[in-house]
């Protein structure tokens, strides 16, 4: 089964408007923690918001925020009043159990972002 | 800031060709990556280090091996290329891997076509 599922390959969105990603995660381990990274066409991976399971409030980084549903296991990307520069593919990745000694990071497939001026 | 650098952003390589895929990252971290990134598939891991000298195996080593005989410095081998390793090669790090928001840091990537 996919530990990591974004159901979205790709998405169009007008500039200035919010956008909210999705992901949904499949764990057993009550201690995980969810990372968000965007990838540019330069290639290099940016990291851009984490939320660990036991964080009693949803993590919130400039324009991005995390919609955290633990009981639904969703942790959807969320970027307020988009901008071109937004444009780049997002990936959801989840790190499981105790983290020392669980450094690996499991990754989902992807969702490519386009924003419409 | 963290910089990881990885020696080439383009490789082209025939088939049977040994390659080395270098890495190099400059703030002491314990912890370093190989990816591999193919569309539809997302990042899987190949191999992981935590430690000079120290290797273990991620969720698609076959074809692949790895070297680090310095802390800074992570190198993928792929003995004798093939073309169903023609990918995009993303090599990171991160410092110990013990707090629980601990990102991964991640150089340019490579892409590397196997003829």
């Amino acid at each position: 089964a996919q530990k990591i599922t974004q159901t979205q390959p790709g998405m169009f969105v007008q500039e200035k408007e919010a956008v909210t990603l999705d992901c949904t995660y499949d764990t057993s381990d009550p201690s995980y923690g969810l990372f968000w990274y965007k990838q540019p066409s330069s290639g290099e991976m940016i990291f851009l918001i984490y939320q660990g399971s036991y964080d009693q409030q949803n993590a919130t980084e400039g324009r991005y925020s995390l919609n955290f549903q633990k009981a639904r296991k969703s942790a959807n990307l969320v970027i307020s009043a988009s901008q071109l520069g937004d444009s780049a593919m997002y990936f959801c990745a989840m790190r499981e159990g105790k983290f020392y000694g669980n450094e690996k990071l499991t990754f989902g497939t992807g969702t490519r972002l386009t924003i419409i001026p | 800031d963290v910089k990881v650098t990885q020696s080439s952003r383009y490789l082209v390589k025939r088939t049977g060709e040994k390659v080395f895929l270098e890495c190099v990252q400059d703030m002491d971290h314990e912890n370093m990556f190989w990816y591999r990134q193919d569309p539809g598939l997302g990042l899987r891991l190949i191999y992981f280090s935590y430690d000079v000298k120290m290797k273990e195996k991620g969720d698609i080593p076959e074809g692949y091996s790895v070297s680090r005989e310095k802390k800074e410095r992570f190198s993928l081998i792929l003995e004798s290329a093939s073309t169903n390793q023609t990918s995009m090669y993303l090599c990171a790090s991160s410092f110990s891997g013990r707090a629980p928001g601990e990102t991964q840091y991640f150089g340019p990537g490579t892409r590397l076509l196997v003829l």
